[in-house]
C-alpha cells in the first residue's frame, strides 16, 4: 500500500533552518510529484512547491522563493525552509500527486516544525 | 492575485444535503479538488478531476462545476462527515496550486 511517512517534530530558533523529509513505499517514485503543503495552527493549507519523482524538478510558491529548496534521493523528498521566523510554526505535509495536477492523492502523517526563540 | 473563496463555515442536519461552495478564476479552466480534514489528521481526497471519488469514498460525495465556482455536495450527511473541507485547484499564475481557505462543516 502506499504510504508516505514523515519525520518527527522538530524545535527550530528564530533564523535557523529544518529539514523535514517524506520516505515513500508501495509506488513506483519516478512515476508521480510530491508536494509539500503547510498548516499554521489554526489556519488553513498553503502549499509551499513541488518535485517530480522523475526528474527532480521543481517549482516553488512564491511566497517560499529563495528560502526552500526541496530534493529527492531513493523514493524520499526532502523539504528544508531557511531563515525560519516564528510565522514558520506549522505542521508541513508531504502529499504525492499526479503530474502537476493539484490531486493530492495520498498524504503523510505531518510533521510539527515550532519556531520559538 | 489568483485565490479561492469558501463560506467559513456551514451546517446541515443529519441526514439533509448540504452544498459547500469555491470559487475563483483559476476554475474557469480548471477542476477543483476536494479535501477533508478532521482535527489532528491529514487531508483526504475526496473528490477530483469532473466528478471523481478515490477508493473508499463514499458514494454520497460528489463534485460539480459551473463557471468559476466548484461545489462539492454531501447527499445524507452523517455524523462522521463533521470536518474541515478544502477546495484546490491548477492555477496560471505564479503559484501553480491555489488552496481554498476551508469550510468547516457541522452536523447538527
Amino acid at each position: 500500500q502506499v504510504q508516505l511517512v514523515q519525520s518527527g517534530a522538530e524545535v527550530k530558533k528564530p533564523g535557523a533552518s529544518v529539514k523535514v523529509s517524506c520516505k515513500t513505499s508501495g509506488y513506483i517514485f519516478s512515476s508521480y510529484a510530491i508536494s509539500w503543503v503547510r498548516q499554521a495552527p489554526g489556519q488553513g493549507l498553503e502549499w509551499m512547491g513541488w518535485i517530480s519523482g522523475y526528474n527532480g524538478n521543481t517549482k516553488y510558491a512564491q511566497n517560499f522563493q529563495g528560502r526552500v529548496t526541496m530534493t529527492t534521493a531513493t523514493s524520499t523528498a526532502y523539504m528544508e525552509l531557511r531563515s525560519l521566523r516564528s510565522d514558520d510554526t506549522a505542521v508541513y505535509y508531504c502529499a504525492r500527486g499526479v503530474g502537476t495536477s493539484a490531486d493530492f492523492d495520498y498524504w503523510g502523517q505531518g510533521t510539527l516544525v515550532t519556531v520559538s526563540s | 492575485s489568483s485565490e479561492l473563496t469558501q463560506d467559513p463555515a456551514v451546517s446541515v442536519a443529519l441526514g439533509q444535503t448540504v452544498r459547500i461552495t469555491c470559487q475563483g478564476d483559476s476554475l474557469r479552466f480548471n477542476y477543483a479538488s476536494w479535501y477533508q480534514q478532521k482535527p489532528g489528521q491529514a487531508p483526504v481526497l475526496v473528490i477530483y478531476g469532473k466528478n471523481n471519488r478515490p477508493s473508499g469514498i463514499p458514494d454520497r460525495f460528489s463534485g460539480s462545476s459551473s463557471g468559476i465556482t466548484a461545489s462539492l455536495t454531501i447527499t445524507g450527511a452523517q455524523a462522521d462527515d463533521e470536518a474541515d473541507y478544502y477546495c484546490n485547484s491548477r492555477d496560471s499564475s505564479a503559484n501553480p496550486v491555489l488552496f481554498g481557505g476551508g469550510t468547516k462543516l457541522t452536523v447538527l
